[in-house]
């Protein structure tokens, strides 16, 4: 009964390291999502995917890349992190014919120094 | 562009009591749903409550419910019976509907809900 797992729940960047990312559902859903959180500005769509080998822009994307190489799974990669990254970044998933009821993970902390 | 506003950052409510929550929004389109979402402190999003914009009556979740008036393009959660695992953050969104699908949803900043013993 895993629903959306989002791996690290915590992580400490210096200015300029990379890092990945992890989301995994196991509920066969078709769609895919990366959000950011801030203070005060709600939740930010970055990437989403409606589909395995299908990746496309939200409204937020610059400093993101994203993959979604196999159903389950979608990566979210920062290549260069900046402080204006610092953020509580949420997954979540749905099904193509009731997209609008998204499942969410528990979210990953994420500080740059 | 849509957008979604919620004026209230903060709301505090006495236990069994009755609590509204505000969220306007802005669209020029003519299907679309509206949700409220709930982010307790575990951080994990719950989805509390939808509503579709062609249905004129107004979705009801158990003690929640909600008044949409499409017209003044506002969608109000109400919260009955208030109880302590009631607090949480919450969430309105909105999302357009086309080709038999909703598109991705757009959030507003939320409004904290502290319930008081």
């Amino acid at each position: 009964n895993a629903g959306v797992t989002q791996t690290p729940k915590f992580r400490v960047l210096k200015t300029g390291q990379s890092m990945t990312l992890l989301c995994a559902q196991d509920m066969n859903h078709e769609y895919m999502y990366w959000y950011r959180q801030d203070p005060g500005m709600g939740l930010r769509l970055i990437h989403y995917s409606v589909g395995e080998g299908t990746t496309a822009k939200g409204e937020v994307p610059d400093g993101y890349n994203v993959s979604r190489l196999k159903k389950q799974n979608f990566l979210l990669g920062l290549e260069s992190a900046a402080p204006s990254q610092t953020s509580v970044y949420f997954c979540a998933s749905s099904y193509r014919q009731d997209n609008e009821k998204l499942f969410f993970g528990s979210g990953t902390q994420l500080s740059v120094l | 562009a849509q957008t979604v506003t919620q004026s209230q950052p903060e709301m505090s409510v006495q236990e069994a009591e009755t609590v509204t929550l505000s969220c306007t929004y802005d669209t020029s389109e003519s299907d679309y749903y509206l949700f409220w979402y709930k982010q307790p402190p575990s951080r994990q999003m719950i989805l509390v409550i939808r509503q579709e914009a062609y249905k004129q009556q107004n979705a009801t979740e158990n003690r929640f419910s909600v008044n949409f008036q499409k017209a003044a393009k506002s969608f109000s959660l109400k919260i009955s019976d208030s109880q302590l695992g009631d607090a949480a953050m919450y969430f309105c969104a909105y999302a357009l509907y086309y080709g038999g699908a909703t598109n991705k949803l757009i959030f507003g900043t939320g409004t904290l809900l502290a319930v008081q013993p």
